[in-house]
């Protein structure tokens, strides 16, 4: 069965600090996605990255960067010199199946000024 | 521009009550999805649908019900609304591959009293 785990539940950094979000799946398919999703306090959740199986490359957005590690099950989110525009919860995802997407619980960034 | 849509955004009603959220795609995705955010439990599958006609459970489908009428539309159904119902719901869409992010809609609140 798929899972994915997103240990912390709540993370509080002051503004210009690095936080990094730990995500760890599990899933018995050879070719999987996995994704990102941020949902600020407004409430909608907008996609964020999206990564196969078959890459392992770190990818670097502006301020956001993906460690993806196939060894240890791990899809990590780092947030650079963090804004207060950061604080939101965020989500990682796996897919499964035709598309359907197992959660993880969500990672509350509180970003303080 | 392509979007996705629900109705009512906010829903208070009584216990016992058949209740519809509705849900309206202009992707012309084939596979749509009903989620429910609750604290502590992230985003849970309750049904999914991947074309006309096509309707499936997912983990958390007891007391619910949807219907695929055209490509647009995934209609979700309390039949009769309890208490453990209230939650945050979201609707989202996707295209017919995996590799496909999932499009959310801005989630109906929906409150049973």
């Amino acid at each position: 069965a798929q899972k994915v785990t997103q240990a912390q539940t709540e993370i509080s950094v002051v503004e210009k600090e690095d936080v990094t979000l730990d995500c760890v799946y599990e899933t018995r398919d050879t070719t999987y996605y996995l994704f990102w999703y941020k949902q600020p306090p407004s409430g909608e959740l907008v996609f964020l990255i999206r990564r196969n199986s078959f890459d392992e490359q770190n990818e670097i957005s502006g301020r956001y960067s993906w460690n993806f590690q196939k060894s240890t099950s791990s899809f990590n989110f780092t947030i650079t010199a963090s804004q207060v525009v950061d604080s939101a919860v965020y989500f990682c995802a796996l897919s499964y199946g035709n598309n359907r997407l197992a959660f993880g619980k969500g990672n509350q960034v509180v970003v303080i000024p | 521009d392509a979007e996705i849509t629900q109705s009512p955004r906010h829903k208070i009603t009584e216990t016992g009550r058949q209740v519809t959220l509705a849900c309206h795609q202009t992707w012309n995705h084939n596979n749509m999805f009903w989620y429910r955010q609750d604290l502590g439990h992230g985003l849970r599958l309750i049904h999914y649908s991947y074309g006309v006609q096509d309707t499936n459970k997912g983990e958390v489908s007891d007391g619910y019900s949807v219907s695929r009428s055209n490509t647009e539309d995934l209609p979700l159904t309390l039949e009769s609304a309890a208490s453990s119902q209230t939650s945050v719901y979201f609707c989202a869409s996707s295209e017919s591959n995996r590799a496909h992010e999932q499009y959310f809609g801005p989630g109906t609140r929906l409150t049973v009293t």
